[in-house]
């Protein structure tokens, strides 16, 4: 099945400073998607990141607070900038298709995220 | 805007019982729907995709089916086991977008 990696798998950081977060895919996908799941909280989409081109940003979120890189088609980083304790969540990597019908989309393992 | 609703928000049943857990959506215009599991911190694991054209999608004890038009799915798990024990949920891709739109989910506690 599909491997998606992330690292680190949690961190405890200050408030102020910045984390930034790797996925990693074991084959080459188009598209990249970076969901953040607050405590107690459903998934909402931060950033589609394309290789290629700049992430697009949902409503709410900002390439200054969450900048992203895609440099190539099995790798990206989500940062989260400026960090305060609402930051605190688990950050999930999601591609499509990897490894099943194109339309399934698959998740990495997340980084749980604790800003004090 | 499409929300995406999950009842019950928490289950608990024996082990054995069949269970039904429930997904309603706003707006029909929906590409596919997927449903999840999720340990306790953990990523999410997929389980079913139903496209918008089909009614159901069957998976060993799991069977999740889908009406459009009502904006409703439900997935369906069959002598139901500890093992699963997790939060499901339920999640859209709305025509035109790539991105999911997830529910709130059921936290299911199945007991030995």
């Amino acid at each position: 099945s599909a491997v998606i990696s992330q690292k680190p798998s949690r961190d405890i950081c200050q408030r102020g400073t910045s984390l930034t977060i790797q996925c990693q895919v074991d084959s080459q996908v188009t598209m990249m998607f970076w969901y953040r799941q607050q405590p107690g909280q459903s998934l909402t989409l931060i950033a589609t990141a394309n290789q290629g081109s700049e992430a697009t940003y949902e409503s709410g979120f900002v390439i200054d607070k969450f900048p992203i890189s895609r440099p190539n088609l099995t790798f990206s980083t989500l940062t989260v900038s400026n960090m305060s304790p609402e930051d605190s969540s688990i950050y999930l990597c999601s591609v499509l298709g990897l490894a099943g019908p194109t339309d399934t989309q698959y998740f990495g393992p997340g980084t749980r995220l604790t800003v004090l | 805007k499409q929300e995406v609703t999950q009842i019950p928000a928490a289950l608990s049943v024996p082990e054995g019982e069949n269970l039904v857990l429930n997904c309603s959506f706003t707006d029909s215009a929906i590409y596919n729907l997927q449903w999840f599991r999720q340990d306790p911190g953990k990523g999410l694991t997929s389980l079913l995709l139903i496209q918008s054209s089909q009614r159901e999608q069957t998976s060993g004890r799991l069977n999740a089916s889908l009406d459009k038009s009502s904006g409703r799915s439900t997935l369906y798990i069959a002598a139901s086991q500890p093992g699963d024990s997790a939060t499901y949920l339920c999640a859209v891709r709305p025509t035109g977008f790539q991105k999911l739109v997830f529910g709130t989910g059921t936290r299911l506690l199945v007991s030995p």
